[in-house]
């Protein structure tokens, strides 16, 4: 099974900071790792797929770098939308699908 | 527009069974893979299960093995959860997603809370 790991878990910026997540990989997902976004009470939101791909109707101020092992996910100016948890995933080598254990972007 | 709502969710003793469903509509559900998350209380996303667009195979997450069961109903546009013998571990706000092929999941739904409790 590939473990995620996430850091920091906790993250607390100011709206118009830039936020810099990372997740890594326990083995190689090459570039199958992707990153969501969740609020309480909401459904999950793709942002970011394959790597660096940004989801449809996904903010350009989104993105996601990375190979291999580890990965990052930019928000290079956060809005006050932007305060969630974002979880990064793979689907390199499955079953199971893993999630990692999720960065807390915090006002 | 896609939409996905997930239901049958509730609390229950532990041993005992609930089925969920995740009622889709707004894409041809049959080009879709379908995916069961979960949530439980204070804790991350856990993948729970995934099953083929075709319905051809099944995936668990080795907790559920055994005791859930995936299933698909594309007349309906609608994915099952069949969870059986079921522990207080299993509390969890129960997610329903969509993916194309094996590609991340896309599109998810708002969930349902599931409390197994004696």
């Amino acid at each position: 099974e590939i473990v995620l790991t996430q850091s920091p878990a906790i993250l607390s910026l100011s709206p118009g900071d830039r936020a810099t997540l990372s997740c890594r990989a326990s083995q190689s997902v090459s570039k199958y790792l992707a990153w969501y976004q969740h609020k309480p009470g909401q459904a999950p939101r793709l942002l970011i797929y394959d790597a660096s791909n940004r989801a449809t109707g996904i903010p350009a101020r989104f993105s996601g770098s990375g190979s291999g092992t580890d990965f990052t996910l930019t928000i290079s100016s956060l809005e006050p939308e932007d305060f969630a948890v974002y979880y990064c995933h793979q689907r390199n080598t499955w079953p199971p699908f893993t999630f990692g254990p999720g960065t807390k972007v915090d006002l | 527009q896609v939409q996905l709502v997930e239901s049958g969710g509730g609390v229950v003793q532990p041993g005992r069974s609930l089925r969920l469903s995740c009622a889709t509509s707004g894409f041809t559900f049959s080009d879709y893979g379908m995916h069961w998350v979960r949530q439980a209380p204070g804790k991350g996303l856990e993948w729970v299960a995934f099953i083929w667009y075709d319905g051809s195979d099944e995936y668990y997450v080795d907790s559920v093995k055994g005791r859930f069961t995936i299933s698909r109903d594309d007349s309906k546009n609608t994915v099952y959860l069949q969870m059986n013998s079921l522990r207080v571990e299993d509390t969890a706000v129960y997610y329903c997603a969509r993916t194309y092929g094996d590609y991340h999941p896309d599109s998810w739904g708002q969930g349902t809370l599931v409390t197994v409790s004696s």
